[in-house]
């Protein structure tokens, strides 16, 4: 399977505990984005990267939020200090820079509950 | 502030007519419209989408429609099918607006393909 994975794909904590989500892109994807979705709403931003360079950062992703891209290939996004208003589906996408219209292949998704 | 918005969370349809969803947006340095669709509990897959310089695009059943002077773009599935019931997200992306490579996602739209 070449799409995008994602890891876990559930995750239940208690508030105030630290959770990290794991992204594979597409392998030939040099655009790596993290995305929030909660119920009745469209995936917000959160950051994105093109090579190991993080580009951007939404104003959602507060100090508690770290995401890294060490090689350029997978990215990891970190919560610490969990709060109940993180739980959501933490959506990853990747695309080419090559292709103009470089529409986005998401993963399934990582749902975070926090109890 | 929501610059792509979706006004009709939810729609049915007979199996066979047309399905009509609409979007609208603010920014007029959008260069490329997006469609997805969403099942529950999977991330969103890539439908079809148009250049700002289009006014239309065609991909089997799906036809997007785009009306920049109203800043409106619509999706029509015909003939709608019953596997056609989703969540359908319109999204924009703008090579020139702040925060380039960033997409913006509507909030949803619930489409029900009546059998």
């Amino acid at each position: 399977d070449t799409g995008v994975s994602q890891d876990p794909r559930h995750k239940i904590t208690k508030r105030g505990q630290n959770v990290t989500f794991r992204c594979d892109p597409i392998s030939e994807h040099n655009r790596l984005y993290w995305y929030r979705q909660t119920l009745g709403q469209g995936p917000e931003f959160l950051t994105y990267f093109q090579n190991e360079a993080q580009l951007e950062k939404s104003r959602l992703l507060s100090d508690r939020f770290s995401a890294e891209r060490p090689k350029g290939s997978f990215s990891t996004l970190e919560i610490q200090r969990t709060e109940q208003g993180d739980s959501a589906m933490y959506l990853c996408a990747s695309s080419w820079s090559g292709r103009l219209t470089g529409e986005l292949f998401f993963g399934e998704g990582s749902r975070l509950t926090v109890l | 502030d929501q610059q792509v918005k979706q006004n009709s969370p939810s729609l049915s349809v007979q199996e066979g007519r047309i399905s009509i969803l609409n979007c609208d947006y603010t920014n007029s340095m959008f260069d490329y419209f997006l469609w997805y669709k969403k099942y529950p509990a999977e991330g969103p897959t890539f439908l079809i989408s148009i250049s700002s310089i289009k006014d239309k695009n065609e991909d089997g059943r799906f036809t997007v429609f785009l009306n920049k002077s109203a800043k409106h773009l619509s999706l029509h599935i015909v003939p709608s099918q019953p596997g056609d019931s989703a969540v359908y997200f319109c999204a924009a992306m703008g090579l020139r607006v702040p925060g380039t490579y960033k997409y913006i996602f509507g909030t949803g739209t619930r489409l029900k393909v009546l059998a």
